[in-house]
């Protein structure tokens, strides 16, 4: 089955930029999407098909993907970036969802 | 739009458990609804899609356990969980897929305890 892998921790100072990656096999093939997660509320998507935001999303974050790795990019980071951020894909070949294991960010 | 889960609680192993997630503002007819479950401290794990068709799929490890289905009637989908072992022990989250197989729509997860 297919594996997405995220660091287990992303660390950034209040105002620079963060990367998280997330990579899978040929992960350029598939389209990846992003959900942040703060602390006993659900995930919320921040990023679908590679690049695009949904509406109220901020231009701080931005997203691609490329080969064997997609990246989530947080710029001028906040304080209230500081979540859990999870990558997930859709395995076409066995119909089943596929998410990371996750990442979480701390702003210092 | 929203949507509300419910029915989770503690179970024993080998146990029946049948969530229900509830949709306002949207069909779930004409919908692709998915179960997604995170552990307790762990990521978030796929279990199931219902898409609007009827097509079910589910994830390796609940494959034969868990079943999915809905009530037009009551725009509600339900998850069926049977012989529950511990490690089905997480909150239950009800998500709508919004193109490209993307969730943008979560509900607020009901918690199974699955413990003797």
């Amino acid at each position: 089955s297919y594996k997405l892998t995220q660091p287990l921790s992303v660390s950034v100072a209040l105002g620079q930029t963060a990367r998280i990656t997330c990579g899978g096999d040929d992960i350029e093939s598939k389209n990846v999407h992003w959900y942040q997660q703060k602390p006993g509320q659900a995930p919320i998507l921040v990023i679908y098909r590679d690049s695009y935001r949904p509406s109220g999303i901020p231009e701080r974050l931005s997203a691609s993907n490329s080969g064997n790795t997609a990246t989530l990019t947080i710029s001028r980071a906040q304080a209230g970036d500081e979540a859990d951020y999870h990558c997930q894909v859709w395995d076409s070949s066995t119909a089943q969802g596929v998410f990371g294991g996750g990442t979480k960010l701390t702003v210092l | 739009e929203q949507l509300v889960e419910s029915g989770g609680g503690l179970i024993q192993p080998g146990g029946s458990l049948r969530l229900s997630c509830v949709a306002s503002g949207f069909s779930v007819s004409d919908s692709y609804l998915s179960w997604v479950r995170q552990a307790p401290g762990k990521g978030l794990e796929w279990v199931s899609i219902l898409y609007s068709g009827g097509t079910s799929y589910y994830s390796d490890s609940v494959k034969g356990r868990f079943t999915v289905s809905r009530d037009s009637s009551k725009n509600t989908v339900y998850l069926q969980l049977n012989s529950l072992r511990a490690d089905d022990t997480a909150v239950y989250y009800c998500a709508r897929e919004g193109g490209a197989r993307a969730f943008d729509l979560w509900g607020r997860g009901t918690l199974v305890m699955v413990s003797s």
